[in-house]
């Protein structure tokens, strides 16, 4: 079962344009975090929403957590190449699996220039 | 800073050969992880350790085996490799819960033939 889902799956587009990628699922979270991978690497951490309703921008990045903890998504301002990777979802559960993340299957993003 | 190690970076075995994956951190984490990574399917936990000597099954265990006998390593064991584990598989290190962000390794490409 695919906890959470996320759309869309792969995203091209021109320099300089807007996107957002959503995450979703029907399970609560206590907290939701995104990572972007680059070929060849681990991922990294780009940030951690634990509130509902919480909004945290990282320069061109804005994240956003659903009011209801079930949702959030990721909005990149004017795309670069640099934004170019894997962007992953990943939400942590409470109780007996609060130990584990579980992660979307990830959003593929090419930023032409 | 070498973060989480893990070695080898690439290894391709025969169906039935035995291996193991070392990871290695040096953060003085608790928590630490076993992925694998396949295309279209995101990262799926394999096994998992919330201490030194402490080991749990994650999603897809099966087929696998784990050790933390020390706290900076976690090992990963494949005993009778089958085609199907042909993968990138990825350790990730934590100091805590879920909320807590999560430290990859660069990842063991590995090909079972």
């Amino acid at each position: 079962t695919q906890l959470l889902e996320q759309s869309p799956q792969f995203l091209s587009i021109q320099e300089g344009e807007n996107l957002t990628v959503y995450c979703n699922s029907s399970s609560v979270f206590s907290s939701l975090q995104w990572y972007r991978q680059e070929p060849g690497e681990g991922p990294v951490l780009l940030v951690t929403v634990v509130t509902g309703g919480e909004v945290k921008k990282l320069k061109r990045l804005t994240f956003q957590f659903g009011d209801a903890r079930k949702d959030s998504s990721l909005h990149i301002t004017a795309a670069q190449p640099g934004d170019t990777g894997l962007y992953l979802c990943a939400g942590g559960l409470t109780g007996a699996g609060s130990y584990q993340l579980t992660f979307g299957k990830g959003t593929k993003l090419s930023v032409i220039p | 800073n070498a973060g989480v190690t893990q070695t080898p970076k690439f290894r391709v075995l025969k169906t039935g050969q035995s291996m193991t994956l070392l990871c290695a951190q040096d953060m003085n984490h608790e928590y630490m992880y076993w992925y694998r990574q396949d295309p279209g399917m995101g990262l799926r936990l394999i096994h998992y350790s919330v201490g030194e000597g402490t080991t749990a099954k994650g999603e897809v265990p099966d087929g696998y085996n784990v050790s933390r006998l020390k706290k900076q390593n976690f090992l990963l064991g494949l005993e009778s490799a089958a085609p199907s584990q042909t993968s990138v598989y990825f350790c990730a290190s934590t100091p805590g819960g879920a909320r807590q962000p999560q430290h990859f390794g660069d990842g063991t490409r590995l090909s079972i033939l």
